[in-house]
């Protein structure tokens, strides 16, 4: 079946540490989003990428890096410099029709299962 | 810049009763999501609404759409246990394909 898998499920940095989300997917979606969600709150998008080998910044990018070098991964690396990152991290793709703006059609995204990282 | 809105943020209804979520956004979109997210779990695709007057129906939920208003509702009707959850709308941006989510509404039926 295809979908989109992230791990690891549960994550714990410790301050000054580098970690980094993995997410693939076998849907052969051209966009890939990354979103963080915390306590109580709606999702924020961090970085995505409509294509391979290009990302945008989303919301609130700092303190993160993306990198797009196969259609089916985008991977978070969660920096240093992320003071606060405890969070819930959703990773999603959708399908670009031809628009060539990665706009998600009529099926929107779908999610991957996220990963809890929390700052120890 | 895009917003969206949703209210309430927190809903305790009794099962049987029937309730709606509202969805408000500020700048023109022509698409709208309606997911659900379980405690400790992602988001399921419930809705999309891509035309105005849309509606669709799924069980005890029933999701519209008014452009002009630029407003969605979600509508459940005799609410059960287990529709207790968290709800997000959704609306997309032109550029880039991004979706705004608000801030989502956690729903609590209680026997």
């Amino acid at each position: 079946d295809g979908g989109i898998t992230q791990s690891p499920k549960y994550l714990f940095r410790k301050e000054g540490q580098n970690v980094t989300l993995s997410c693939e997917q076998n849907l052969n979606h051209d966009a890939m989003y990354w979103y963080r969600q915390d306590p109580g709150q709606g999702l924020r998008l961090i970085y995505y990428s409509q294509i391979v080998n290009d990302f945008q910044k989303g919301d609130i990018a700092e303190g993160y890096s993306v990198s797009r070098e196969k259609k089916e991964s985008f991977p978070l690396t969660v920096t240093s410099a992320q003071k606060n990152p405890t969070a819930f991290y959703l990773c999603a793709s959708s399908i670009d029709q031809g628009t060539g703006q990665g706009r998600p059609t009529n099926y929107g995204y779908t999610f991957g299962s996220g990963t809890r990282l929390t700052v120890v | 810049e895009l917003k969206v809105e949703q209210n309430p943020l927190f809903l305790s209804m009794q099962e049987g009763k029937n309730y709606t979520i509202y969805c408000n956004y500020s700048t023109t979109s022509d698409r709208l999501y309606w997911y659900r997210q379980d405690p400790g779990k992602s988001l399921e695709s419930l809705f999309v609404l891509l035309s105005n007057g849309a509606v669709k129906q799924e069980g005890r939920l029933m999701a519209s759409l008014d452009t002009k208003a630029r407003l969605s509702t979600l509508h459940i009707t005799a609410a059960v246990h287990d529709l207790s959850a968290t709800y997000f709308c959704a609306v997309a941006r032109w550029e880039g394909g991004k979706l705004i989510f608000g801030q989502g509404t956690e729903l609590s039926v209680k026997p």
